[in-house]
């Protein structure tokens, strides 16, 4: 079936732009989740969200990011006001419920949308 | 703050040799141990995933062991292939309700050659 998938796949854009990343996750996982990769600090989380729950934030860097969920389904990971520290491979990753069958909570994670900000 | 650990940081074999990626922990309160491959400029493949109440997990040439109290984790890949080149990255999952919060070590990047 259809892996997770994210767009754009690249995204150049200047400093102090706000840029919206979208993710749509496997269809019937309700958790998913948003990681950054960059070359300094390697794998990082950021936000989750698990069914109707509250979703996680403690990792988001700064007030300039958000991230939302609609539906359940697809999510956007908005950054406002780009800087350069944010150039980054932004990954997105989505896993099933407990008790569906399959690995509980194996992360299922999309390509990524590669970010440069000038 | 959970850290995790991989070493080596870059291995390079020849093909057909049996090789062992470690990983470690410093909070042995975990909930799982996933193990990752990622190829260059892709996404990450997970490749075993170890629940803490177990000792191992088996795919294929991929055997992942857990030694929960000691805070480790080994990768073993028999008989290495060119095609097993790229960079493996062993993924941490808290205990608790933050169980979806993966910490990443820095990974090892393989090189198997012909």
């Amino acid at each position: 079936g259809a892996g997770v998938s994210q767009s754009p796949s690249n995204k150049v854009t200047e400093k102090g732009k706000d840029v919206e990343l979208r993710c749509d996750p496997i269809s019937g996982h309700t958790a998913l989740y948003w990681y950054r990769q960059s070359l300094g600090q390697g794998l990082e989380f950021l936000i989750y969200f698990q069914g109707n729950s509250a979703p996680d934030k403690s990792g988001l860097p700064s007030d300039r990011f958000s991230a939302e969920r609609t539906g359940g389904s697809v999510s956007t990971l908005t950054i406002q006001r780009t800087q350069q520290e944010d150039s980054a491979v932004y990954l997105c990753a989505s896993s099933s419920p407990l008790g569906s069958g399959g690995r509980v909570y194996e992360q299922y994670f999309g390509p990524g949308t590669r970010l440069t900000v000038t | 703050k959970q850290e995790v650990t991989q070493i080596p940081a870059a291995l390079s074999v020849p093909e057909g040799e049996n090789l062992v990626l470690n990983c470690s922990f410093t909070d042995s309160a975990i909930y799982n141990l996933q193990w990752f491959r990622q190829d260059p400029g892709k996404g990450l493949t997970s490749l075993l995933l170890i629940q803490s109440s177990q000792r191992e997990q088996t795919s294929g040439r991929l055997n992942a062991s857990l030694d929960k109290s000691s805070g480790r984790s080994t990768l073993y890949i028999a008989a290495s292939q060119p095609g097993d080149s790229a960079t493996y990255l062993c993924a941490v999952g808290p205990g608790g309700t933050s169980y979806g919060k993966l910490t990443f070590g820095q990974g090892t990047i393989l090189t198997v050659h012909p």
